[in-house]
C-alpha cells in the first residue's frame, strides 16, 4: 500500500532560524494536506495542496507540492516559539482516508 | 459552535476489560474516522465511516469495533483482543478539503 514518509523525525532550532521538513511519497498523490499537532493537542488542517508544482503560502509558512506529485515540504522562516510541535502530511489512500506521515517535531529554544 | 467532542479524556482500563470511546460531531459531516497514535508512530487508521450504517476496516482494526448507527456519533470499542490498547486515539470528520480532529481520548492499561 502507500506509504507516506517524512524526515527529519525532530529538528532542534534556536528562534529565529528556518525550518525545513520533508514528505515522500510511494505512490503519485491526488493532493497532499499538512497538519501541525501542539503538544498535548490534536492535529489541525494547515493546508492542501492540489496542482503539480503548487506552492502556497501563510504567512512564514511556505508549502511546496513537487512537480511529479510524490512529493512536498513545509518550510517555516524565521521559526519562533509559537511554531513548536509535530508537523504531518498526508495523502489520501485509496480514496476513503488519510495516510499520515510519522511527523517532524520541531523544538525551538528561544 | 462546531465541532468534534471525544470523552472521557482519560480512560484507564483492567486487563481483559472492553471500554467504549465516545466520538460525537455537529458538523453535519458524512464521513468519520478513528486512529491511534503512538509516540514516534504517527496516525494509524482503524476505522472509517463514509455514511450512516456502513463503516470500513483500517489498518489496524483487529481488537476495535465501531458502529455509526447516527450521522453525529462513531463509537470506538477497545476489546480484550486488543494487547496492546495504551495510546492517545484521536476522532476525526470531514466534510471539505481537511480533517477535523476531536480532542483525544489517551487510554492506559492498568
Amino acid at each position: 500500500g502507500q506509504q507516506v514518509m517524512q524526515i527529519p523525525q525532530y529538528q532542534h532550532v534556536q528562534e529565529g532560524e528556518d525550518f525545513t521538513t520533508y514528505c515522500n511519497s510511494s505512490t503519485t498523490l491526488s493532493n497532499i494536506q499538512w497538519y501541525k499537532q501542539r503538544p498535548g493537542g490534536h492535529p489541525v488542517f494547515l493546508i492542501q495542496l492540489v496542482k503539480s508544482g503548487e506552492v502556497k503560502k501563510q504567512k512564514r509558512l511556505t508549502f511546496q507540492f513537487g512537480e511529479a506529485k510524490k512529493n512536498s515540504s513545509l518550510h517555516i522562516t524565521a521559526t519562533q516559539t509559537t511554531d513548536v510541535g509535530t508537523y504531518f502530511c498526508a495523502g489520501w489512500d485509496s480514496g476513503y482516508a488519510l495516510n499520515f506521515g510519522k511527523g517532524t517535531s520541531l523544538l525551538v529554544t528561544p | 459552535d462546531g465541532g468534534i467532542t471525544q470523552s472521557p479524556k482519560y480512560l484507564f482500563r483492567k486487563e481483559g476489560q472492553n471500554v467504549t470511546l465516545s466520538c460525537e460531531q455537529n458538523l453535519n459531516h458524512d464521513a468519520m474516522y478513528w486512529y491511534r497514535q503512538d509516540p514516534g508512530q504517527g496516525l494509524r487508521l482503524i476505522y472509517y465511516s463514509q455514511i450512516v450504517n456502513d463503516f470500513q476496516k483500517g489498518d489496524i482494526a483487529e481488537g476495535y469495533s465501531v458502529s455509526r448507527e447516527k450521522k453525529e456519533s462513531f463509537p470506538l470499542t477497545v476489546t480484550s483482543a486488543q494487547k496492546n490498547p495504551t495510546a492517545f486515539y484521536l476522532c476525526a470528520s470531514r466534510g471539505g478539503y481537511g480533517y477535523t480532529f476531536g480532542s483525544g481520548t489517551r487510554l492506559t492499561v492498568v
